[in-house]
């Protein structure tokens, strides 16, 4: 099957510092998505990419969809208290179908005020 | 907006004993799906739905089951608990394939 790699795994970063995490994968995807997930919560869906060289930002959050259609690229520009969470990459391949869609096993973000 | 709800939120199992995992969802979407979600790992998924009637196997099925009688409703059934059941699940939907919506979770024990 397919294979996503998430990195990094985890992130211990100051109040104010930009964040940078990304996904690869082992084939060539159509789609890729970034989720967040506060403790105790559901993953939120934060932004979909589905074109490569896709590059799209949803207030300080940023990401791209890369030119080998094989990564993603996340960016958390000026990171606040509220940005603490777990990141997911989810990606979905060619000729995946409602079960084609691969998750990361997510960046742990962490920030220290 | 109610969105994805899924019900309990937390339940402690015995081992052997059964329960169904609630999972409604408002959006009139066709597809729902059921993840669970271990400690370091990203979500698997169990079983999924691509419209009212009609359900297919995920990647971890075993010692589940789902039905869809109606678009909202997406029930996940533990017919023998395990310990290795033991797990955070999700249950999500979307209009699409692509841009899938969660709901909170539901933390399950099995002891």
């Amino acid at each position: 099957g397919q294979q996503l790699n998430q990195s990094p795994q985890s992130m211990f970063i100051q109040e104010g510092e930009d964040v940078s995490m990304n996904c690869t994968s082992s084939s060539i995807f159509n789609t890729w998505l970034w989720y967040k997930q506060d403790p105790g919560e559901g993953p939120v869906l934060l932004i979909a990419l589905y074109k490569a060289g896709e590059l799209t930002s949803n207030g300080r959050l940023t990401a791209q969809f890369g030119i080998t259609r094989k990564d993603s690229f996340l960016n958390i520009s000026a990171s606040i208290p509220s940005d603490v969470g777990i990141y997911f990459c989810a990606g979905r391949g060619e000729g995946g179908g409602a079960d084609g869609l691969t998750f990361g096993k997510g960046t742990h973000l962490i920030i220290q005020p | 907006n109610a969105g994805v709800t899924q019900t309990p939120k937390f339940r402690i199992l015995k081992i052997g004993q059964s329960m169904t995992l609630q999972c409604t969802q408002d959006m009139n979407h066709n597809y729902m799906y059921w993840y669970r979600q271990d400690p370091g790992m990203g979500l698997k998924l169990i079983y999924y739905s691509v419209g009212a009637g009609i359900t297919d196997k995920g990647e971890v099925p075993n010692g589940y089951n789902v039905s869809r009688s109606t678009t909202e409703d997406f029930p996940l059934r533990l017919e023998l608990a395990a310990p290795s059941q033991t797990s955070v699940y999700f249950c999500a939907s979307s209009m699409t394939e692509n841009t899938i919506y969660f709901g909170e979770g539901s933390w399950l024990t099995v002891v």
